[in-house]
């Protein structure tokens, strides 16, 4: 049984601040890992994927992997209030075809 | 291109009453997943389908069946609602069954009241 573990939240961080949120997963051979973000109401849409060590930039998003800890990270740099929607961290072992996703953390962004 | 489509985007049943889901993708994947979104839990996997042809049970299949009527379709069954399975319901396809890199994309969801 994968775990994965994200704070609930809410995060609530000012307009250009750095939102910082945090995922924990039980499964060694995990494999890939990703963010996605969920508006209220809305569908999971994708964001970040990292396979690595190491840290992974896409525009505003930095996703951070480390292995060794189990710890999977999002940053949200100049966060902005089209930010504000639940972050879920969704993990795949080397198994199967399969996604674990934690429980979400919501973040505000206050103008 | 439209991605991964649902239908209905909202239905209320009786217990006991029996409907389909429906899921459609034009992405060319190979495989498919039915997922229950409730409050606080996350997503949690019903089905799914590495490729066509084959399905199996994931975290919480339960009453729930599933057909992968072809590539492109991949339906979820209640034949028996109970007011456990409100929730919200999503379908989800990714390019390989064989490979753990391996993006998901989601449809809008159905939001499902069992009463």
């Amino acid at each position: 049984q994968k775990e994965v573990e994200q704070n609930s939240g809410p995060l609530s961080v000012p307009e250009g601040a750095i939102a910082s949120l945090n995922c924990t997963y039980s499964d060694r051979v995990s494999q890939s890992f990703f963010w996605y973000r969920q508006y209220s109401g809305k569908s999971p849409e994708l964001i970040m994927s990292i396979y690595s060590n190491g840290d992974k930039e896409d525009g505003r998003f930095t996703a951070q992997l480390n292995k060794a800890s189990q710890y999977v990270s999002l940053l949200i740099r100049d966060s902005q209030p089209s930010d504000s929607a639940t972050y879920l961290c969704a993990v795949n072992g080397g198994y199967d075809y399969k996604l674990s996703f934690g429980a979400g953390t919501t973040v505000t962004v206050r103008a | 291109n439209a991605g991964v489509t649902q239908t209905p985007k909202f239905q209320v049943l009786k217990t006991g009453q029996s409907m389909t889901l429906q899921c459609a993708q034009d992405m060319n994947h190979n495989s498919m997943y039915w997922y229950r979104q409730d409050p606080g839990m996350g997503l949690r996997l019903i089905y799914y389908s590495a490729s066509e042809g084959t399905t199996d049970k994931g975290e919480v299949p339960n009453g729930y069946n599933v057909s992968r009527l072809n590539k492109r379709e991949f339906s979820l069954r209640l034949e028996s609602a109970a007011p456990s399975q409100t929730s919200v319901y999503f379908c989800a396809s990714s390019e390989s069954g064989g490979s753990s890199y391996n993006e998901q994309f989601f449809g809008p969801g159905t939001r499902l009241t069992v009463l």
